[in-house]
């Protein structure tokens, strides 16, 4: 079975555009999670879905960020517009049991804003 | 949601050596997982420990969770280069996981 699926794997772009990352689920999964990590903060939980429903997106740093899941094998992380502190690695990961439960990460997609 | 606390942050071993991490937490829980994590790489899934277990065996792993004291250990025996990595807590109660720091494993041989 595929794993969860990320793309693109790398981003560079400049201060002002914007941003899209994407993220498959591994089929069947029914709880989406998006994380952002960096060396000063860590690993953070940005917004997780259940469902396809938007649950929780209080660690969405601001209005720039929004996220999306259309459906249940897609779901889009877009930042605009783009600044150079949102140079980071974002993880998609997707979980069958739930919240709470076991969640399989993606490889990342490493951002770099210039 | 609540975040596991993991300790040592660093710990470096031999090859052959055992390495043992902690993890507390705060308040109750359904299970405790433990995630490993390889540079530049995402997570991934090592192990879960529901609350009403006290000790869980994977390979040359083992997970001990104690409820009354809200702490469990990650032993990992005989460790090899390989599992030079960071590893995270994540403590479950039916809300996101949040992790934290995680400790960071180096095995030299």
């Amino acid at each position: 079975d595929a794993g969860v699926i990320q793309s693109p794997r790398h981003e560079v772009t400049e201060m002002g555009q914007e941003v899209t990352l994407r993220c498959k689920p591994i089929s069947g999964h029914n709880s989406l999670f998006w994380y952002r990590q960096t060396m000063m903060r860590g690993l953070e939980l940005l917004i997780y879905f259940n469902n396809n429903v938007p649950i929780d997106d209080s660690g969405m740093p601001e209005d720039r960020f929004s996220a999306k899941m259309p459906n249940a094998s897609f779901s889009t992380l877009k930042i605009q517009p783009s600044e150079p502190r949102d140079s980071a690695v974002y993880f998609c990961a997707s979980s069958l049991a739930g919240v709470g439960e076991t969640q399989y990460f993606g490889p990342g997609t490493r951002l770099l804003v210039l | 949601s609540q975040q596991g606390e993991e300790d040592p942050q660093a710990l470096s071993i031999q090859e052959g050596e055992n390495a043992t991490m902690n993890c507390s937490y705060k308040t109750s829980i359904n299970n405790l997982q433990w995630y490993r994590q390889n540079s530049g790489r995402g997570l991934v899934h090592l192990i879960l420990i529901r609350s009403n277990e006290r000790e869980k065996h994977s390979g040359r792993l083992r997970v001990t969770l104690d409820t009354s004291k809200k702490s469990s250990s990650l032993l990992i025996t005989a460790s090899r280069a390989a599992d030079t990595a960071s590893y995270f807590c994540a403590p479950g109660a039916g809300t996101a996981l949040i992790f934290g720091k995680g400790t960071t494993l180096s095995v030299s041989s």
